[in-house]
């Protein structure tokens, strides 16, 4: 079975601080890879997804995510943080060949300090 | 993307009774699923609704609590039957339209069961 860890249940950053979130994952092959954020009362957004080649990703808002597979990981990260990036950070994975049934990590929260 | 609707948004019902959430995608696509979020936690996956067959059900979730229905490719409910306090969660719709497509998700129902 698949799972996910993210070690960090709440980071604080100040604005404009880099910002990186940790993921780890378990899985027997490559799996599909998302980053998806929640912000308070909202649904949850896509930021970024790894399905095969470029190990690093772009994804919206400036983020970008590394995928290596020697250390089953999928770090989030972003060069200067914006207060309205304080939201709900979730790190998921999906089999190969059904990209949306997902399991979710715990979730990291990011507050962003002025 | 997909345009999800989910209805109702928000309710508060009394225990024992139940209550069915609608999910609407604005067009036809393959996957749809049902999540949980417990108040804090992360999302779980409670099941997905097969078109025109009976859900698939992940662990630890049983039809008789959880019925699901899918009669066509773009619209499925769940039900929450006899509920208790321990179901006041946030239960969300998502969908993908191929099977190597990244989930699309509703806003999602917050229900509060007292």
């Amino acid at each position: 079975a698949q799972s996910v860890t993210q070690p960090d249940i709440h980071i604080t950053v100040s604005e404009g601080a880099s910002l990186e979130l940790r993921c780890n994952y378990s899985y027997g092959a490559t799996p599909y890879l998302f980053w998806y954020v929640q912000s308070p009362g909202q649904g949850l957004q896509l930021l970024l997804k790894y399905f095969s080649g470029d190990t690093l990703v772009q994804g919206i808002k400036g983020f970008e995510a590394e995928f290596k597979r020697s250390q089953s990981s999928f770090n989030l990260r972003k060069p200067s943080v914006h207060w309205s990036d304080a939201a709900e950070y979730f790190c998921a994975v999906a089999p190969t060949g059904t990209a949306s049934k997902l399991t979710f990590g715990t979730g990291t929260r990011l507050q962003v300090t002025l | 993307s997909a345009v999800i609707s989910q209805k109702p948004s928000r309710d508060i019902c009394q225990r024992g009774t139940s209550l069915t959430i609608q999910c609407q995608v604005d067009s036809q696509v393959t996957m749809m699923f049902w999540y949980r979020q417990q108040p804090g936690q992360s999302l779980t996956l409670i099941a997905t609704a097969n078109q025109g067959s009976e859900a698939t059900y992940e662990s630890g979730f049983v039809i008789d609590k959880f019925p699901i229905s899918r009669p066509n490719l773009t619209f499925s409910t769940l039900t929450v039957s006899n509920m208790s306090p321990e179901d006041s969660s946030i239960y969300l719709c998502s969908v993908g339209r191929g099977l190597n497509t990244e989930a699309f998700f509703g806003q999602g129902t917050r229900l509060t069961v007292v």
